[in-house]
C-alpha cells in the first residue's frame, strides 16, 4: 500500500517568514495530493490540492508544489501569520481512491 | 462540497461497554465511507472502509470483531467500538469521497474516552 512520510515533524517561524514542508510518497499509481489543516480537536479542513498532471498550484499565499518523478510534493506558506499555527497533513490518494496521510506537521507561528 | 455529520462529538463511558458512532451524509449519497482513528499528536491512521450494503474492509491490525461497521444506506455508516478499553480512547473520524480523486469531505470526529 501507499506510505506517505512528512518532514519536519514540527516547524517554528517568526510571523511574516515562509514556511516549508515536504512529503513524500511511494505507490507511483498515486495521482492526487490533498494538502489539510487540522486545529486541535477538529476535523481537518483541505487547504489546497494538487493532481499528478499539475507541477504547482498556487492560492493566495500557499502554494504546493508536485514532482512525480522523484515522488514527492510540498507545501510553501508565505507570509505566515499567527492563525497559521496548527497541525498540517499531507496526504496522497492511490488508484483506489484510498487516502494515505502523512505523520503530521506541527506549524508554530511566532507573533 | 459534501456535507458530513457525525455523532457524538464527544462521548465518555465505562470500560467494557459499548459505544455506537454514527456518520452521516447529508447531500451526498456516498456507497463508501472512511473511519479513521488519531491518538494525540498523531496522524489520521485509516482503520476501515464502509461499503454500503456489504462487510467493511478492515486495515491490518484493526480488529473486526470489536470495531463493528454497518453501513445500510447510502447517507449513514456506524462504527461500534465493543467492550471498550482505555486503550480505545481516541479521536475518532469519518470521512467522504466524491467521485474519486477529489476531495474527502470529513465529520467533526468522536472524542471517545474510556474510564
Amino acid at each position: 500500500g501507499e506510505n506517505v512520510e512528512q518532514h519536519p515533524s514540527t516547524l517554528s517561524v517568526q510571523e511574516g517568514d515562509s514556511a516549508v514542508i515536504k512529503c513524500t510518497y511511494s505507490d507511483s499509481a498515486s495521482n492526487y495530493f490533498p494538502w489539510y489543516k487540522q486545529e486541535l480537536g477538529k476535523r481537518p479542513q483541505l487547504i489546497i490540492d494538487i493532481r499528478s498532471n499539475v507541477g504547482e498550484k498556487k492560492d493566495q499565499r500557499i502554494a504546493v508544489t508536485l514532482n512525480k518523478t522523484a515522488k514527492h510534493f510540498s507545501l510553501h506558506i508565505t507570509e505566515t501569520q499567527p492563525e497559521d499555527s496548527a497541525v498540517y497533513f499531507c496526504a496522497a490518494v492511490d488508484a483506489g481512491n484510498m487516502l494515505t496521510f502523512g505523520g503530521g506537521t506541527r506549524l508554530m507561528v511566532k507573533p | 462540497g459534501a456535507v458530513v455529520s457525525q455523532h457524538p462529538s464527544r462521548v465518555i463511558c465505562k470500560s467494557g461497554t459499548s459505544v455506537k458512532i454514527e456518520c452521516r451524509s447529508l447531500d451526498f449519497q456516498a456507497t463508501t465511507m472512511f473511519w479513521y482513528r488519531q491518538f494525540p499528536k498523531q496522524s489520521l491512521m485509516l482503520m476501515a472502509t464502509s461499503n454500503e450494503g456489504s462487510k467493511a474492509t478492515y486495515e491490518q491490525g484493526v480488529e473486526k470483531d470489536k470495531f463493528l461497521i454497518n453501513h445500510a444506506s447510502l447517507t449513514l455508516s456506524t462504527l461500534t467500538v465493543t467492550s471498550a478499553h482505555p486503550e480505545d480512547s481516541s479521536f475518532y473520524i469519518c470521512s467522504v469521497t466524491g467521485t474519486p480523486n477529489t476531495e474527502a469531505f470529513f465529520g467533526q470526529g468522536t472524542r471517545l474516552t474510556v474510564v
